[in-house]
């Protein structure tokens, strides 16, 4: 069974730029959802998607977009990056379930974009 | 609005010893309560959880201890060793259908040999 891959694992940019980064889930998941850690900070929900759709948003600005794919891989977009933008983004996968989901999210390794 | 809070922020236990984190809760909707384990340079992994309706919840080492009319939680490792060394993260969700989990901002616990 693979895990959560995410690519590329480190990135620079600098302000302004965009950055795409992605996430293949885990093998028979097919939810996707993407976090964004902060140094030193808990991880915080960013969206989700499911069935190729957005289903689910946290406190983050539409400059932040994503995609999710058939094979339900997903990426993560954001454009006119900013400093603050610089953290660990986490991407995690979970199924879809048949009598209640467990509550288990699976992690990847996450990628971490520093912007200059 | 921080709506779980984590204490403390770092921990440090002796071999065999207990190590206990906090968390405090405001949202009573929350319905699941998860702890993750994070490794340097690792995503982070689910460790236990429990949901409302219990109020200890024990895995080997691990027991979450709930304290529903409190709104606080909070995870004991018993007998803890340099291999537990790693930042914990309480957690909280609310219902199943959109997976937002809200994180607590970490435990960094260090257990020295």
């Amino acid at each position: 069974e693979t895990g959560v891959t995410q690519s590329p694992t480190h990135l620079i940019k600098t302000r302004g730029q965009q950055v795409t980064l992605r996430c293949s889930s885990q093998s028979g998941h097919n939810t996707v959802s993407w976090y964004q850690q902060a140094l030193g900070q808990g991880p915080q929900f960013i969206f989700q998607y499911y069935r190729e759709e957005e289903n689910g948003r946290g406190n983050f600005p539409p400059r932040f977009s994503g995609l999710q794919f058939p094979n339900y891989s997903s990426e993560l977009n954001v454009n006119a990056l900013e400093l603050d933008d610089s953290a660990l983004y986490l991407c995690a996968s979970s199924p879809v379930p048949r009598q209640g989901w467990t509550g288990e999210l699976f992690f990847g390794e996450g990628s971490r974009l520093t912007v200059l | 609005q921080q709506q779980v809070k984590q204490s403390p922020q770092s921990l440090i236990v002796q071999k065999g010893g207990i190590s206990i984190i906090n968390c405090a809760y405001e949202n009573t909707a929350f319905d699941y309560f998860p702890w993750y384990q994070q490794f340097p340079g690792k995503g982070p992994a689910l460790l236990i959880a429990i949901r409302p309706d219990v109020s200890e919840k024990k895995e080997g080492r691990f027991t979450i201890s709930f304290n529903k009319s409190a709104k606080q939680f909070s995870l004991h490792i018993m007998d803890s060793q340099p291999g537990d060394s790693a930042t914990y993260f309480c957690a909280a969700l609310r219902g199943t259908g959109r997976r937002a989990l809200t994180f607590g901002s970490g435990t960094r616990l260090q257990v020295q040999p």
